[in-house]
C-alpha cells in the first residue's frame, strides 16, 4: 500500500531554477529516503534522513524532515536538464522487522527545460 | 562490482507461457527484493528475501513464484500471467538482512514485461 503522498505530481522548471518536492506520510518512521528514477529505468538512491534529523545536505540536494507534521521536502538547487526524472520518497515503518520494508510515495515528475 | 543486474531487459509473453526473470548482485548484500511498477506509479513491493529465505510475500498471486538459489541470485518465475501483469519488474538489494535498521536499496534497471 502507498504510505506517502507527493506534491506536486508534476513540476516543470527552467534550468538554473530550484525545484522543491514535498512528501507526506501517515505512520511513524525510522527514516525517510529519496530516490530518483529516469524514465523506465531503475531507482537510484539520493539521500537518507533519520527520524531524529531535521535537515540533510548532499551536493545540490537539501532534504528536510518534520516528524510532527509527518512530512519531508527535497530541494534541488540550480537545476540542470539532466535532473529531469521522477523523484520518490520512501519510508520504512517502526516496529519489529519493519526495517528495510520501504513504502514509496506517489512520486513527482520533474522536467527541467534547457 | 557495485551494481544489480537484471535479465532480460524486455520480455513479451503469452498468457500460457512460462518464463523467468533473473536478478544478480555481487555486493555481498543479504536482502533482495522484487518490486512491480506500473506506468506513472511508484514501485510496489512483492517479495523480500533475507539470507536466502523468503521473509515477506505481499499477497502476491501464485502465478508469480520467487526463488533465491544463492546469496547473489534472485529469480522470479512467471506462469499463466494476465495482461494486467504487464509492468516494469524491479529487483533491488540491500546490505543487511530484513528486520534490521533500514538500508539504502540498490536497484537494477528492471525488466519491462508485456503479457499478450
Amino acid at each position: 500500500s502507498q504510505q506517502g503522498e507527493e506534491d506536486p505530481q508534476a513540476l516543470s522548471i527552467q534550468e538554473g531554477e530550484n525545484a522543491t518536492m514535498n512528501c507526506s506520510y501517515k505512520t511513524s518512521i525510522n527514516n525517510l529516503q529519496w530516490y530518483r528514477q529516469n524514465s523506465g529505468r531503475g531507482l537510484v538512491h539520493l539521500i537518507l534522513i533519520r527520524s531524529n534529523e531535521r535537515e540533510k545536505h548532499s551536493g545540490r540536494l537539501r532534504v528536510t524532515l518534520d516528524t510532527s507534521k509527518k512530512s519531508s521536502s527535497l530541494l534541488i538547487t540550480a537545476s540542470r536538464a539532466a535532473d529531469t526524472a521522477s523523484y520518490f520518497c520512501a519510508t520504512d515503518g517502526l516496529g519489529n522487522n519493519a526495517g528495510n520494508m520501504l513504502t514509496f510515495g506517489g512520486g513527482t515528475r520533474l522536467m527541467v527545460k534547457p | 562490482d557495485t551494481e544489480v543486474t537484471q535479465t532480460p531487459k524486455h520480455l513479451v509473453m503469452g498468457m500460457t507461457n512460462k518464463k523467468s526473470l533473473k536478478c544478480e548482485q555481487h555486493m555481498g548484500h543479504r536482502a533482495m527484493y522484487w518490486y512491480k511498477q506500473k506506468a506513472k506509479k511508484p514501485p510496489e513491493l512483492m517479495f523480500v528475501y533475507s539470507y536466502e529465505k523468503l521473509s515477506i510475500n505481499e499477497s502476491v498471486p501464485s502465478r508469480f513464484s520467487p526463488e533465491c538459489p544463492n546469496s547473489s541470485l534472485l529469480n522470479l518465475h512467471l506462469h499463466a500471467l494476465q495482461p494486467e501483469d504487464s509492468a516494469l519488474y524491479l529487483c533491488a538489494s540491500s546490505p543487511r538482512g530484513y528486520g534490521r535498521t533500514t538500508d539504502t536499496q540498490y536497484f537494477g534497471p528492471g525488466t519491462r514485461l508485456t503479457v499478450l
